[in-house]
C-alpha cells in the first residue's frame, strides 16, 4: 500500500525567507501527488498537483514542488514566504484503480515570523 | 473555487447518543463525496467514499453500522455516528468531487468537531 511521509512536524520561517516542505512518498510506481493547504477554520485548499509530464509543477500563491522519482520526493517549495502563508500544509498520493482515494501525510505546521 | 459546507462546525454530544453531520456542496453537484477522520497531530484518515444513490464503500477497519452515510442527492451527504463513544471525538472532514478520478478535484469542507462526554 502507497504511504506519504511529512518528515518535518513543524518549521517556522522569516518572512521572506525561502521555504521548502519535504514530502515522501512509497509506491511501486508514479502515484499522482498533491499538495494541500489547511487554514484554521478552513477546509483543505489544493495548491498544486502532478500527475505526468514536467515535473516541476506550478501552483497558486506563489507555490511550486519537484517531483523527483530518483528521490520518491514531492517538496514544496516558495522562493519568499508572507505571513499569510502560516498554514498547515498536508502532502498527499493517489493511485489508479482507487477510485480517486487520497493517502495523506501527517502535516507540517508552517509559522512565519515577522 | 467550489464550495463545501460542513454543519455543524462543533457538537458536543453524551455518550450513547448519535449525531449527524451535513456535508454540502454549495456551487457544484457532486457525484462523490468522502468523509476523513482526522486525529490530532495525525493525517487525515479516508472513512469512506460515496457515490450518489448508491451505497457508501467504506475503508477497511471502519464500522459501516457505526459511521452511516447517506448521499442521497448530488449536493448533500450525511455522517451519522450512531452510539457514539468518547473514542469516537474527532475531527471529521467531508470533501466532494464533480466526478471520479483525479483529474477532478476534490473540495473539501471545514472540518466538524465531534466531543462525546
Amino acid at each position: 500500500a502507497q504511504s506519504v511521509t511529512q518528515p518535518d512536524i513543524h518549521i517556522t520561517v522569516s518572512e521572506g525567507a525561502s521555504l521548502e516542505l519535504r514530502c515522501n512518498y512509497s509506491y511501486g510506481a508514479t502515484p499522482y501527488l498533491f499538495w494541500y493547504v489547511q487554514s484554521p477554520g478552513q477546509g483543505l485548499q489544493l495548491l498544486l498537483k502532478y500527475f505526468s509530464g514536467d515535473t516541476l509543477v506550478q501552483g497558486i500563491k506563489g507555490f511550486e514542488a519537484e517531483f523527483k522519482r530518483s528521490q520518491s520526493s514531492f517538496n514544496l517549495r516558495k522562493p519568499s514566504v508572507h505571513w499569510s502563508d502560516a498554514a498547515e500544509y498536508f502532502c498527499a498520493v493517489g493511485v489508479t484503480g482507487t477510485a480517486s482515494k487520497l493517502t495523506f501525510g501527517t502535516g507540517t505546521r508552517l509559522q512565519v515570523t515577522l | 473555487g467550489a464550495v463545501v459546507s460542513q454543519h455543524p462546525s462543533r457538537v458536543i454530544c453524551k455518550s450513547g447518543t448519535s449525531v449527524k453531520i451535513e456535508c454540502r456542496s454549495l456551487d457544484f453537484q457532486a457525484t462523490t463525496m468522502f468523509w476523513y477522520r482526522q486525529f490530532p497531530k495525525q493525517s487525515l484518515m479516508l472513512m469512506a467514499t460515496s457515490n450518489e444513490g448508491s451505497k457508501a464503500t467504506y475503508e477497511q477497519g471502519v464500522e459501516k453500522d457505526k459511521f452511516l452515510i447517506n448521499h442521497a442527492s448530488l449536493t448533500l451527504s450525511t455522517l451519522t455516528v450512531t452510539s457514539a463513544h468518547p473514542e469516537d471525538s474527532s475531527f471529521y472532514i467531508c470533501s466532494a468531487s464533480s466526478g471520479t478520478g483525479y483529474s477532478y478535484e476534490q473540495y473539501f469542507g471545514p472540518g466538524t468537531r465531534l466531543t462525546v462526554t
